[in-house]
């Protein structure tokens, strides 16, 4: 998967927990992107980071909260204010923020909360 | 509104045969268009990329056609294997640094 792996593959919470999603890269790309993802829709953008210390909501960036203090991570933490959290996340990376450049997918991390 | 629709939304063929899945937007202006292998409970992986220059691009057994004027893409996959059973995306950016938008997938099985 490129370079960018994520943990864990499955992770279960109780609702009205907080939990945080892994994702590291090794490919010296300067932007990183959370993606979620749903049966029968497309990837939704929750938030992106063009450089390290800076990052910016995207589309859905309620009841998510994310740090940049790595080039090489990226963590995620759904809090008890998501509404809908269960769904399989995705982190990515590129070299530059989105233009030509290819993003890489990690593996995704499957979130059931009950 | 910025949409990319695929179609169909599901597929089975048979395996050695070709199929073509269908892609249409609405984003505008356009950069690129991107296709994107993923397998069930994988991340998804890049196939090809066009700019709007472009026309045609193949990889492997995968060929993308992009027609801008009339803002369809489809992928022609040849020689269909089992390993080709997946979800295939199309995803659109708008403009050289635009955020991507993503079409729903079409779910792809392949049986022997």
């Amino acid at each position: 998967d490129g370079g960018i792996t994520q943990s864990p593959k499955y992770l279960f919470r109780k609702e009205g927990q907080n939990v945080t999603l892994s994702c590291e890269q090794n490919l010296n790309h300067d932007a990183m992107y959370w993606y979620r993802q749903d049966p029968g829709q497309g990837l939704r953008l929750i938030y992106y980071s063009q450089i390290v210390n800076d990052f910016q909501k995207g589309d859905i960036a309620e009841g998510y909260s994310v740090s940049r203090e790595k080039k090489e991570s990226f963590p995620l933490t759904v809090t008890s204010a998501q509404k809908n959290p269960t769904a399989f996340y995705l982190c990515a990376s590129s070299i530059v923020f989105f233009g030509l450049y290819e993003q890489y997918f990690g593996p995704g991390t499957r979130l059931t909360v009950t | 509104k910025n949409q990319v629709e695929q179609s169909p939304q599901s597929l089975i063929i048979l395996e050695g045969k070709n199929c073509t899945l269908q892609c249409n937007y609405t984003v505008s202006p356009f950069s690129n268009l991107r296709w994107y292998k993923q397998d069930t409970g994988r991340g998804p992986v890049s196939l090809t990329i066009m700019t709007f220059s472009e026309n045609t691009k193949s990889n492997g057994r995968y060929t993308a056609t992009l027609d801008a004027d009339t803002k369809q893409s489809s992928l022609h996959i040849t020689a269909s294997q089992l390993s080709d059973s997946a979800s295939y995306i199309c995803v659109v950016t708008g403009t050289s640094y635009g955020k991507l938008t993503f079409g729903q997938g079409t779910i792809l099985t392949v049986h022997p």
